[in-house]
């Protein structure tokens, strides 16, 4: 089956530090998201990305969904405190969502 | 409510007991997911209804689970003699209908099997 592989598994930065994480898959999809998980919570949709190439930006979010159709990336700039939480990648072929492992990120004050 | 409500929020129930956990999904929306999330994991998916039917239930792990949606609304997902490794969070997720149609999720059923 298709396989999500998210990196890093977690991040530690400073308040203000710009931030990067990544997903590759072994197949292609037609469609990226990125998703933001607080604890207790479920996943809330930060960016949708529908075209290959495509960039899109969404505040201090911006995402990129590769050329190939087989990975995307998330880039955060300028963190805050309440970027802390788990970001998920998830890949779409058909109707189901294909999730990668997420992302724990830490902001230091 | 405006969002996906799932209940219960919690469930706490011995092994070998059979479990319901329900969905409600945002008003108006056809497309309806199940998703497991496992301590520490990403999400696994385990069925999709598009109105009343289940045209992918793929994910499913064994035929102790199984799943239902009335009126195009409400889904309730059971598990049947609960084990051990049944223990996760329980998501649903809802969309209009339209493959490009984002999914928005429910906050979960945080199920334990003692």
């Amino acid at each position: 089956g298709q396989q999500l592989n998210q990196s890093p598994q977690s991040m530690f930065i400073q308040e203000g530090e710009d931030v990067s994480m990544n997903c590759t898959s072994s197949s292609i999809f037609n469609t990226w998201l990125w998703y933001k998980q607080d604890p207790g919570e479920g996943p809330v949709l930060l960016i949708a990305l529908y075209k290959a190439g495509e960039l899109t930006s969404n505040g201090r979010l911006t995402a990129q969904f590769g050329i190939t159709r087989k990975d995307s990336f998330l880039n955060i700039s300028a963190s805050i405190p309440s970027d802390v939480g788990i970001y998920f990648c998830a890949g779409r072929l058909d109707s189901r969502l294909t999730f990668g492992e997420g992302t724990q990120l830490t902001v230091n004050p | 409510g405006a969002g996906v409500s799932q209940s219960p929020s919690n469930k706490v129930t011995e092994k070998g007991k059979d479990v319901e956990l329900r969905c409600d999904p945002i008003s108006g929306h056809t497309a309806l997911y199940w998703y497991r999330q496992s301590l520490g994991q990403g999400l696994e998916f385990l069925i999709y209804f598009q109105g009343n039917s289940a045209p992918d239930k793929s994910g499913l792990p064994s035929d102790r689970f199984s799943a239902e949606r009335t009126g195009g609304s409400v889904s309730t997902l059971t598990i049947q003699r609960t084990q051990q490794e049944d223990s996760a969070v329980y998501l649903c997720a809802s969309s209009a209908s339209g493959l490009n149609q984002p999914q928005h999720f429910g906050d979960g059923t945080r199920l334990s099997i003692l």
